[in-house]
């Protein structure tokens, strides 16, 4: 069973420039997350997916951060423009629908705003 | 604020030690996960734990919850190097498949 894809690996861009991360959940999941991990720190949820439906966006900074799902599969993590803070890494992770069940992760993009 | 606080922030043992870490959260809960990440890696799932259950084993792997304090416990026995790692504690508090990370252990195994 392939794994969560996520792309690029690895970004690096200046302050106010825009930069946008991919994921593919595994095949069948229903549920998709967008999570931001600050060194040290455990994964924030920034907005989950149901099918192409949001389920919760509360912690996404909305006046820069934007995501979408269209079609119900991959997903778009949008940023514009970057600031400082928002170094970290970006987690995409994926789940069968519903509560109860594990989250499968990706690998992550580390974002380095300079 | 996060929900779960995982207790120790670090903890560096000897190989073939026994390492325990304790999550504790602030509201009820349908379920409790725990997840290692290696450096650099992304999420593993370890262990889902549900509140009506007290403890579950998965190999090297013992899960306890008790809900009247509002606390977990992970126990890895007969560690090994490859178990250098970080340990999170997610809580779900709903049906709606959404968890709260705490900002996790991190566990140092010494060969």
């Amino acid at each position: 069973e392939a794994g969560v894809a996520q792309s690029p690996r690895y970004k690096i861009i200046e302050k106010r420039q825009s930069v946008a991360f991919w994921c593919n959940p595994i095949s069948g999941h229903a549920t998709l997350y967008w999570y931001q991990q600050i060194l040290g720190q455990g994964p924030k949820l920034l907005i989950q997916f149901q099918n192409n439906g949001v389920v919760d966006d509360s912690q996404l900074p909305k006046d820069r951060f934007s995501a979408e799902r269209l079609k119900g599969v991959d997903s778009t993590l949008k940023i514009q423009p970057a600031k400082l803070e928002d170094s970290a890494v970006y987690l995409c992770a994926s789940s069968p629908p519903g509560g109860g069940y594990e989250q499968y992760f990706g690998p992550g993009t580390r974002l380095t705003v300079t | 604020s996060q929900q779960g606080e995982e207790d120790p922030q670090a903890l560096s043992i000897q190989e073939g030690e026994n390492a325990t870490m304790n999550c504790s959260y602030k509201t009820s809960i349908n379920n409790l996960q725990w997840y290692r990440q290696n450096s650099g890696r992304g999420l593993v799932h370890l262990i889902l734990i549900r509140s009506n259950e007290r403890e579950k084993h998965s190999g090297r792997l013992r899960v306890t919850l008790d809900t009247s304090k509002k606390s977990s416990s992970l126990l890895i026995t007969a560690s090994r190097a490859a178990d250098t790692a970080s340990y999170f504690c997610a809580t779900e508090r709903s049906n709606a498949g959404k968890s709260t990370f705490g900002d996790g252990t991190t566990l140092t195994v010494k060969p």
